[in-house]
């Protein structure tokens, strides 16, 4: 399995508080992504990174920022959280972008449960 | 916009069979499609991978197809187990980025 760890696995807060969530990895990976994933809608990207500093937006990027100081991790903030964010969150590293060179693709962790109340 | 659709939702199959799970998308300019596992709780496994210029895949009892003219793919399990029960999604990768299905959910029953 990729060297991925997502932490933390579970957490429980209230709307309004600021949320960090960490990504790290042990692949030395170029990219790493965070999607949330919510019934009937599969997967959607947040954010995601090539490089360290560099960080692109994906399709829900609203309420969402991201912060990659090193290339072994990758960080997710939610300022001020609300219900809706209520999700569950995963980190995925791969060598391409979205694995599209190559036969590589995205690798993930096991997800974050987040319950906003 | 790409748009990727998983049918069904859900399936419950005896073990033994052979069964196969659709992926529709509706752009056919498409870099790969690419078809993953996921365990309840836990994170999604890359199954196959298939790029735009290939026909099929294969992984053990694992096959699949890609007809970008039709925009289709398919997921064939051969003789299924228990074991195989999970949810699985297509994604396709195309405009740099990945559009994903809601998945298919499998039982197999012993």
């Amino acid at each position: 399995d990729a060297g991925i760890t997502q932490s933390p696995r579970h957490k429980v807060t209230e709307t309004g508080t600021p949320v960090t969530l960490r990504c790290h990895q042990t692949e030395n990976h170029r990219y790493m992504y965070w999607y949330r994933q919510d019934p009937g809608h599969g997967l959607r990207l947040i954010h995601y990174s090539y490089g360290v500093k560099d960080t692109d937006k994906g399709e829900v990027s609203d309420g969402y920022s991201v912060s990659r100081s090193k290339t072994e991790d990758f960080l997710l903030t939610l300022e001020s959280a609300t219900s809706s964010q209520t999700s569950v969150y995963f980190c995925a590293i791969s060598e391409s972008r979205f694995g599209e060179t190559g036969n590589q693709p995205q690798h993930f962790g096991d997800g974050t449960r987040l319950s906003i109340l | 916009k790409q748009e990727v659709t998983q049918i069904p939702a859900a399936l419950s199959v005896p073990e033994g069979e052979n069964l196969v799970l659709n992926c529709s998308f509706t752009d056919s300019a498409i870099y790969n499609l690419q078809w993953f596992r996921q365990d309840p709780g836990k994170g999604l496994t890359s199954l196959l991978l298939i790029q735009s210029s290939q026909r099929e895949q294969t992984s053990g009892r694992l096959n699949a197809s890609l007809d970008k003219s039709s925009g289709r793919s398919t997921l064939y399990i051969a003789a299924s187990q228990p074991g195989d029960s999970a949810t699985y999604l297509c994604a396709v990768n195309s405009n740099y980025q990945l559009i994903w299905g809601a998945g298919t959910k499998l039982i197999i029953k012993p």
